[in-house]
């Protein structure tokens, strides 16, 4: 079974534009989850989507946005980018939702987007 | 406000003794709890889990040990070998409250062979 797939791996933008990165989930996992890593703050979550539904949302501000597709392919985007949003995007899947972690629905990542605002 | 907490950033131990590796939280709903290992350029990956009805759970040279009064968790890897060197997350959810993972800042494991 393939993992957990995003691209890109690695990207550079400059202050003020924005940034569309890309999430394949694990075939047949429906749920597919968001975290910002940065040094000191560990991993923060972003939001969650199953069945193309936003089902919950971390503390970022509006300029995060993401969208699930209806092959669970997800896509997050970051407008207005600020030096802050320097960061590894990872994102996770499981085959289902809820607030149980365990067996089938334990988390998997992918490697992550590494975004660089200059 | 960090839920979860690892306080040791880094810590350096040699191969075949124990590595342990801490982690408080302050928010008492929370009854699951993972551990995560992550390598450079690669995504966590799930290590072990326990839930808030055991004290204890093992799996090969990983146990987790988890004291609920205190609000503390530890990872023991026995023995440690190099590869177990890279950045371990602990992580935490509630049942009923919300359907997310707060993961604590991760403490980076240096074994030395």
């Amino acid at each position: 079974k393939a993992g957990v797939t995003q691209t890109p791996r690695y990207l550079i933008k400059t202050r003020g534009q924005q940034v569309t990165l890309s999430c394949s989930p694990i075939s047949g996992h429906r749920s597919v989850s968001w975290y910002q890593q940065t040094p000191g703050q560990g991993l923060q979550f972003l939001f969650e989507y199953f069945s193309e539904t936003q089902r919950n949302k971390g503390n970022f501000p509006g300029r995060f946005s993401g969208r699930q597709f209806s092959n669970s392919r997800s896509e997050m985007n970051v407008s207005t980018l600020e030096l802050g949003d320097s960061a590894l995007y990872l994102c996770a899947s499981r085959e289902g939702q809820g607030a149980t972690f365990s067996g089938a629905n334990v988390l998997t990542f992918g490697a992550g987007s590494r975004l660089t605002v200059l | 406000d960090q839920q979860v907490k690892q306080n040791s950033p880094s810590l350096s131990v040699q191969e075949g003794r124990i590595s342990i590796l801490n982690c408080d939280y302050t928010n008492s709903m929370f009854d699951y709890f993972l551990w995560y290992k992550k390598y450079p350029a690669e995504g966590p990956t799930f290590l072990i889990s326990i839930s808030s009805i055991k004290d204890k759970n093992e799996d090969g040279r990983f146990t987790v040990f988890l004291n609920k009064s205190a609000k503390h968790l530890s990872l023991h890897i026995v023995p440690s070998q190099p590869g177990d060197s890279a950045v371990y997350f602990c992580a935490a959810s509630a049942i009923g409250a919300t359907n997310k993972l707060i993961f604590g800042t991760g403490t980076l494991l240096a074994v030395q062979p």
